[in-house]
């Protein structure tokens, strides 16, 4: 069953604005990761926040955790048309820490 | 992708043969994993190994098999037994401990 939930499933935006996308999830967790695949590739992991952290950054990523709302969002700032790809948030699941649950995803489209 | 590598790219079957997928790395990761990604949607586990000789199953295993003999290769066979095999397949990798992971290229599978 999928833990996260992202909102909205898609965004159009213009080149240079922010684009924001959020994530829910159910159950208690440790860390909450952030992925971006590119269309018809792997994915790759951006930026992974603990469950005592509130705030993180890693260039033009800022993410967000509220755990007592279950919930993240990723803001990518000053966005490019190279940002176009699909957004996914994971959890680790309780009782087997290296397994990952996925969110169905939030694909951006930057265009010029 | 780097440091994990499938093969091939596309491939397809007639309906009813056994396939095998491959994934090799080289990053020593003890975790691998294996996923199914339909169209628009997000990653399913299928199976997944934490150490060499040993895997579980994973959320949708049923119609797949899996070995892992060596620690750099954790083949994946769709048998004829699944009932929807065309999908993109994906592979990853963890470290012990870490969460985060990291994936392959993956595998384009289209079953006629």
């Amino acid at each position: 069953s999928q833990q996260g939930e992202e909102d909205p499933q898609a965004l159009s935006i213009q080149e240079g604005e922010n684009a924001t996308m959020n994530c829910s999830y159910k159950t208690s967790i440790n860390n909450l990761q952030w992925y971006r695949q590119n269309s018809g590739r792997g994915l790759v992991h951006l930026i992974l926040i603990r469950s005592n952290e509130r705030e993180k950054h890693s260039g033009r990523l800022r993410v967000t955790l509220d755990t007592s709302k279950k919930s993240s969002s990723l803001l990518i700032t000053a966005s490019r048309a190279a940002d176009t790809a699909s957004y996914f948030c994971a959890t680790p699941n309780t009782g087997t820490a290296s397994k990952l649950t996925f969110g169905t995803g939030t694909r951006l489209q930057v265009t010029l | 992708d780097g440091g994990i590598t499938q093969s091939p790219k596309y491939l397809f079957r007639k309906e009813g043969q056994n396939v095998t997928l491959s994934c090799e790395q080289n990053l020593n990761h003890d975790a691998m994993y294996w996923y199914r990604q339909d169209p628009g949607q997000g990653l399913r586990l299928i199976y997944y190994s934490q150490i060499v000789n040993d895997f579980q199953k994973g959320d949708i295993a049923e119609g797949y098999s899996v070995s892992r003999e060596k620690k750099e290769s954790f083949p994946l066979t769709v048998t004829s037994a699944q009932k929807n095999p065309t999908a993109f397949y994906l592979c990853a990798t963890s470290d012990r401990g870490d969460y985060e992971q990291y994936f392959g290229p993956g595998t384009r599978l289209t079953v006629t």
